[in-house]
């Protein structure tokens, strides 16, 4: 099975800390994503990759950033963490080339405090 | 960016009924998924649809891939207390390269 490993699982971080969100998936996907997840908003995407070193926004990139130096990791960062950041973030991976043979595989998610 | 229209957004049943839900879009799909997320972790994909018409069963799980491409439909049959959870659905467009687009959610209870 394909495993996606989400470094952490709750975070609490102060207003204006850098934050670094870690997802590492084992099955060689070419594609990784981030979402947020806030109560009745449902499933946001942040950034995506489909290649290493590339990378694109999705629908709310403000105020993240993100890093794909090697297939196997894509890295959500906080630039300048604020309260509204306070969220579920999950990582996700698919194979790419157009295929969506078993959708997504998601983490677990890092639940994420800002203070 | 587009998102499928669930609703409602919570469900509230008693152990051992069925429960339907639906899923749709203004759009056409060439794939339709539904995921399911147990409270605190990620969602997990139940089952995976190709072809228009397509109906698939995944133990107590039944969803179907609409005629038109726009809708589809998954149904839990003698509900359980481990079936509660967020059931989300997901489509491709065609041409989007593997980014799905996904539905807000529907938050199942189960009464025991």
């Amino acid at each position: 099975d394909v495993k996606v490993t989400q470094s952490s699982r709750y975070l609490v971080k102060r207003t204006g800390e850098k934050v670094f969100l870690e997802c590492v998936q084992d099955m060689d996907h070419e594609n990784m994503f981030w979402y947020r997840q806030d109560p009745g908003l449902g499933l946001r995407l942040i950034y995506f990759s489909y290649d290493v070193k590339m990378k694109e926004k999705g629908d709310i990139p403000e105020g993240y950033s993100v890093s794909r130096e090697k297939k196997e990791r894509f890295s959500l960062i906080l630039e300048s963490a604020s309260t509204n950041q306070t969220s579920m973030y999950l990582c996700a991976s698919s194979l790419g080339g157009g295929r969506v043979d078993y959708g997504y595989t998601f983490g677990s998610g890092t639940r994420l405090t800002v203070v | 960016g587009q998102q499928l229209n669930q609703s409602p957004q919570s469900m509230f049943i008693q152990e051992g009924e069925d429960v339907s839900m639906n899923c749709t879009s203004s759009s056409i799909f060439n794939t339709w998924l539904w995921y399911k997320q147990d409270p605190g972790e990620g969602p997990v994909l139940l089952i995976a649809l190709y072809k228009a018409g397509e109906l698939t069963s995944n133990g107590r799980l039944t969803a179907q891939f609409g005629t038109t491409r726009k809708d589809s439909f998954l149904n839990i049959s003698a509900s359980i207390p481990s079936d509660v959870g967020i059931y989300f659905c997901a489509g491709q467009l065609t041409g989007a390269n593997s980014k799905l687009t996904f539905g807000k959610g529907i938050t199942l209870s189960v009464r025991p």
